[in-house]
């Protein structure tokens, strides 16, 4: 049982438009969550991050929402450039320092 | 500085072997994670260490999963009888502290084919 869905595995973006990728969690007791970029043969590399009591984190292009009553998140970037395609992974913490991550949305940034 | 660094990069081996994945945490990072990523799936949490003990192994698959940290810097992640569904990049992960809300920095990864 996935605990943090993110249910599109590709999203096509426009350079220069903003890009939307979406998450969803089922556990309440989730109290941080992170987003992670990952490009091919690399290590994700930690993007941003967002706690529980906050519904925006911001950091240059990338804006993070939470929406705890709806369980969702979402990272917005914003313009979108080529170096922006990648997977994006989605991940929660509750309390026990083990991430768990959705099965990520692979981002293609259109010339 | 160094980052996370994970060898081998790449292991081919014959189901049934025993093999050893090696990782370097970032030199002070107290904290250490392995998981694992198989085709089309995110990372999955295997095991963590906080200094040499391992405080959540609740990821390990199985017995034949085994992970050492003895001086609380390089981890070996060591898998026995080895079967072709281990196949999968197996992602090493540091942080300075046990937090849960401090940046893990991952290693690139062992990508492990079991024939």
């Amino acid at each position: 049982d996935q605990q943090v869905k993110q249910n599109s595995p590709s999203l096509s973006v426009q350079e220069g438009r903003i890009s939307i990728l979406n998450c969803d969690y089922t556990n309440s007791m989730f109290d941080y969550f992170l987003w992670y970029k990952k490009y091919p043969a690399e290590g994700p590399t930690f993007l941003i991050s967002i706690s529980s009591i906050k519904d925006k984190n911001e950091d240059g292009r990338f804006t993070v929402f939470l929406n705890k009553s709806a369980k969702h998140l979402s990272l917005h970037i914003v313009p979108s450039q080529p170096g922006d395609s990648a997977v994006y992974f989605c991940g929660a913490i509750n309390r026990d320092d083990k991430i768990i991550f959705g099965k990520g949305t692979r981002l293609h940034i259109l010339p | 500085g160094a980052g996370v660094s994970q060898t081998p990069s790449n292991k081919v081996t014959e189901k049934g072997k025993y093999v050893e994945l090696r990782c370097d945490p970032i030199s002070g990072h107290t904290a250490l994670y392995w998981y694992r990523q198989s085709l089309g799936q995110g990372p999955e949490f295997l095991i963590y260490f906080q200094g040499t003990g391992a405080a959540d192994d609740s990821g390990l698959p199985n017995d034949r999963f085994f992970a050492v940290r003895p001086e609380g810097s390089v981890s070996t992640l060591k898998i026995q009888r080895t079967e072709r569904g281990d196949s999968a990049v197996y992602l090493c992960a540091s942080s300075p502290l046990a937090a849960g809300t401090d940046t893990q920095y991952f290693g690139p990864g062992t990508r492990l084919t079991v024939l």
